[in-house]
């Protein structure tokens, strides 16, 4: 079953620190995995992504990291900046793209 | 280039109507698909289509008709439309589909409310 979870809903930082995003899967095979932000009122828009051949794939502020062995993915925003404030998704693209529930992030000053 | 265009943005229906949300993408992208973003329930996958002719069910495709007749157009259509269905849809394509790092285009959505 093609599942994809973000546990957290929402999450606070302050500008210029790390922003943590979490992501728990259960396909035991996948080819990629993908990041979108969305702002309100908008429709969502590519971030990044990361194929089951890397642990690591790396974007300007934004990275992502794979623990094939606990199922689970992160993206971490470096430094973080108000414009990252969003809701995050991440999205399994095996067999359908399915996406998680997201993660609204806030990054205040 | 206008990418993927949805229409309208925003419907009021009352329960039992009918009607069909518009999407037509000017990229040439076989693959179209259709989400509903309810609150805590992130992006839900209604139905896709790999290309002219062929649709298929997403997670959540009771209460929703599509059809693709031509490579641009993917409309969804509410058959009877009930108040669970107020939501907000997102049409999206891509030139690629499963198993690829092909990213998603999505429309600004239709804001959709069922009284």
């Amino acid at each position: 079953d093609q599942q994809v979870k973000q546990n957290s809903p929402s999450l606070s930082v302050q500008e210029g620190r790390i922003s943590i995003l979490n992501c728990d899967y259960t396909n035991s095979m996948f080819d990629y995995f993908l990041w979108y932000k969305k702002y309100p009122a908008e429709g969502p828009t590519f971030l990044i992504s990361i194929s089951s051949i890397k642990d690591k794939n790396e974007d300007g502020r934004f990275t992502v990291f794979l623990n094939k062995s606990a199922k689970h993915l992160s993206l971490h925003i470096v430094p973080s900046q108000p414009g990252d404030s969003a809701v995050y998704f991440c999205a399994d693209n095996t067999d359908k793209l399915i996406f998680g529930t997201g993660t609204r992030l806030q990054v205040f000053p | 280039n206008a990418g993927v265009t949805q229409t309208p943005k925003f419907q009021v229906l009352k329960t039992g109507q009918s009607m069909t949300l518009q999407c037509a993408q000017d990229m040439n992208h076989e693959y179209m698909s259709w989400y509903r973003q309810d609150p805590g329930m992130g992006l839900r996958l209604i139905h896709y289509s790999v290309g002219a002719g062929i649709t298929d069910q997403g997670e959540v495709p009771n209460g929703y008709n599509v059809s693709r007749s031509t490579t641009e157009d993917f409309p969804l259509r509410l058959l009877s439309a009930a108040p669970s269905q107020t939501s907000v849809y997102f049409c999206a394509s891509s030139s690629r589909t499963v198993g690829t790092n092909e990213k998603l285009f999505f429309g600004s959505g239709t804001q959709l409310s069922v009284l």
